[in-house]
């Protein structure tokens, strides 16, 4: 199964954008790349998936490399209540293929 | 839809004991997820299954865990008999495999278990 890799920790002010990294420089052609988060004392919850182009939706942006080796989580403005474990997992495609490998994540943590 | 629906959320009891997690997925997903998450090894994958049928229990710790699906509703994960290292938070998901493109998964609040 390919890795990710990301940072442990980091810190963002509030209202202002956070860049998420992950590598994962073994990635397969048919990888999905995933970002799912999880609040404190809640379950993960889904945040943003893509292949290959850029993605947009209303919780984030997913910025994948053009070599694929390496994506970027972005929070266009952070708020108090974007503090979590962001987790990048990589979703191989095909039957028989549906474990996720949950890493241990980026703790992101917002300030006042 | 009330999401994933697990119960009870909080769970303690004592060691030898049999502890019996329970999990309502999604209705019309058609797969179901174990997971148990601890500070030592994090989030980890226990068994899932697909129409009901265990496809994967190859993170099942050992023979004292046992997982059901009677039927697309309804789950358990039975731990017996119980031992201190059991101890953690015990989430189950669903998805609808095969019927989305990110065949995403809805993870229900979890079930803290503590075995003293």
């Amino acid at each position: 199964d390919a890795k990710t890799t990301q940072p442990n920790s980091m810190e963002s002010n509030e209202e202002e954008p956070v860049h998420l990294p992950c590598n994962h420089s073994t990635i397969s052609g048919t990888d999905y790349i995933h970002w799912y988060r999880q609040l404190p004392s809640q379950g993960p919850e889904y945040v943003i998936h893509g292949l290959t182009s850029n993605v947009n939706n209303r919780m984030a942006s997913l910025a994948i490399a053009e070599d694929r080796k390496s994506s970027t989580l972005i929070l266009h403005r952070a708020t108090l209540r974007d503090a979590a474990v962001y987790y990048c997992i990589l979703r191989p495609m095909g039957s028989g293929t549906y474990k996720y490998i949950f890493g241990t994540g980026t703790r992101l943590k917002v300030l006042a | 839809d009330a999401g994933v629906i697990q119960s009870p959320r909080h769970e303690v009891t004592e060691m030898g004991q049999e502890v019996t997690l329970r999990c309502k997925p999604i209705s019309g997903h058609n797969s179901l997820f174990w997971y148990r998450q601890t500070m030592m090894r994090g989030l980890e994958l226990l068994i899932y299954f697909n129409n009901n049928v265990p496809i994967d229990d190859s993170g099942m710790p050992e023979d004292r865990f046992s997982a059901k699906m009677p039927n697309a509703s309804f789950s358990t994960l039975k731990i017996q008999p119980s031992e201190p290292r059991d101890s953690a938070v015990y989430f189950c998901a669903s998805s609808a495999w095969g019927r989305e493109i990110a065949d995403t998964q809805y993870f229900g609040p979890g079930t803290r278990l503590t075995v003293l």
